[in-house]
């Protein structure tokens, strides 16, 4: 069964300072990987997503995500944080070959300090 | 752009209540899922139904039941609420293309119950 594991449930960075979440996952079948981004009490919002088409994705914000299948990694990064990026960050992949759901790690609370 | 809508923001219910969380969705998904997100515990899939009047479990059914009847309603019941239901519900739709699902899901704005 896939897993996908977040290294640290906190991080925080200065305002400018570079972003780097991490997250693995166990299971590449099918390559599907997802980053989700969650601000105070809202939802989820799709942040980016890896479809095969590329290994290095850009998605909103300006965030931006390397898909490394030798490391079985999908870490998520930006290179200069502002203080709106202060939010819960969530990577999911598919839970099987086939399947219709998503396993989600258990999330990154990002802190962005003036 | 999708739109996931779910009936309150906000909800306090008591022990024993039998609590109705609806979940609507606009652009005809086939996929829907109920979530519940715990602090440390992250989302965890609690029910999901790939068509209507179908339904599978997740990880965490118990204590809850779900309907769908119509393709773009998906609702979570708690039959008798308890304290250890208080949580934040989150709903979800994903669409099926061809034979491979995508799995891309788009999430509504949750509904933080209280159980007292």
């Amino acid at each position: 069964a896939q897993s996908v594991t977040q290294l640290g449930s906190h991080v925080s960075v200065s305002e400018g300072a570079l972003v780097l979440l991490r997250c693995n996952y166990s299971s590449s079948v099918p390559p599907y990987l997802f980053w989700y981004v969650q601000y105070p009490n809202q939802g989820l919002q799709l942040l980016l997503k890896y479809t095969s088409a590329a290994t290095l994705v850009k998605g909103i914000n300006g965030f931006e995500a390397e898909f490394k299948k030798s490391e079985t990694s999908f870490h998520l990064t930006k290179p200069s944080a502002h203080m709106s990026d202060a939010a819960e960050y969530f990577c999911a992949a598919p839970t099987g070959a086939g399947s219709y759901q998503l396993t989600f790690g258990k999330g990154t609370k990002l802190s962005v300090i003036p | 752009d999708v739109k996931v809508t779910q009936s309150s923001r906000y909800l306090v219910k008591r022990t024993g209540e039998k609590v109705f969380l609806e979940c609507v969705q606009d652009m005809d998904h086939e996929n829907m899922f109920w979530y519940r997100q715990d602090p440390g515990l992250g989302l965890r899939l609690i029910y999901f139904s790939y068509d209507v009047k179908m339904k599978e479990k997740g990880d965490i059914p118990e204590g809850y039941s779900v309907s769908r009847e119509k393709k773009e309603r998906f609702s979570l019941i708690l039959e008798s609420a308890s304290t250890n239901q208080t949580s934040m519900y989150l709903c979800a739709s994903s669409p099926y293309s061809g034979g491979v699902s995508y799995n891309e899901q788009f999430f509504g704005p949750g509904t933080r119950l209280t159980v007292l």
